[in-house]
């Protein structure tokens, strides 16, 4: 088992609709959850963080987290073409309160959003 | 504002030739500092590491080698490249939020 997991797509929307992707994750201590955006040839900027359990919004973008069913989504509401991407979802497990940044990634989702 | 520069931005090596990668941050200081790669239909990957001058930690057995020889400056090497070393490098900082921040990449085509 793949301890980020997200469906690789591709993810077709149409402009204006709602976009949901969706991460697992293996390990049970996982205490913070990004959603990173990288377009075709770049490199990926993150769009979300998530530490508690809920819903997070920031603009257009509302991300999920359930520890429990040890899983995190990102919404993208009113979607855009602009928004056509993958979209990489990212674990840390904080370790004795020491941070440094070992995120483990998903392979990405590849979301396309057509006119 | 932090900014984060990677240079060469694209590189084409011969098998077996060595390589040098730089990152420097600005506008920070004692950040953590990291090298993934990302290779073809592959995640990114974790290479090394660095909370301070000196300290390096590696995360894989590999043909590379990273240096912090500076407080703003990380470089990755290798001595003699191996045509599964090609990808799409990423130099990335952080504060101890674990949000990174990563540079525009240095993607390595071995040949």
């Amino acid at each position: 088992q793949k301890e980020v997991e997200q469906n690789s797509g591709p993810l077709s929307v149409p402009e204006g609709a709602i976009a949901s992707l969706n991460c697992t994750y293996s390990d049970r201590v996982s205490q913070s959850f990004f959603w990173y955006r990288q377009y075709s040839g770049k490199s990926p900027e993150l769009i979300m963080s998530i530490y508690s359990n809920g819903d997070k919004e920031d603009g257009r973008f509302t991300a999920q987290l359930n520890k429990a069913s040890q899983y995190v989504s990102l919404l993208i509401r009113d979607s855009q073409p602009s928004d056509s991407a993958t979209y990489l979802c990212a674990v840390v497990r904080n370790a004795g309160g020491t941070s440094y940044g070992k995120l483990t990634f998903g392979q990405g989702t590849i979301l396309t959003v057509h006119p | 504002s932090q900014t984060i520069h990677q240079w060469p931005a694209t590189l084409v090596q011969p098998v077996g030739s060595p390589l040098s990668l730089e990152c420097t941050v600005e506008g920070t200081s004692n950040p953590n500092l990291y090298w993934y790669r990302q290779a073809a239909g592959r995640g990114l990957q974790l290479l090394f590491y660095s909370v301070g001058i000196g300290q390096i930690s590696s995360e894989v057995p590999q043909n590379l080698s990273a240096s912090r020889p500076q407080d703003r400056q990380f470089i990755l090497s290798s001595k003699k490249l191996l045509l599964s070393d090609s990808g799409f490098y990423l130099c990335a900082w952080s504060r101890g939020a674990n949000v990174l921040t990563f540079g525009a990449g240095s993607r390595l085509t071995v040949l």
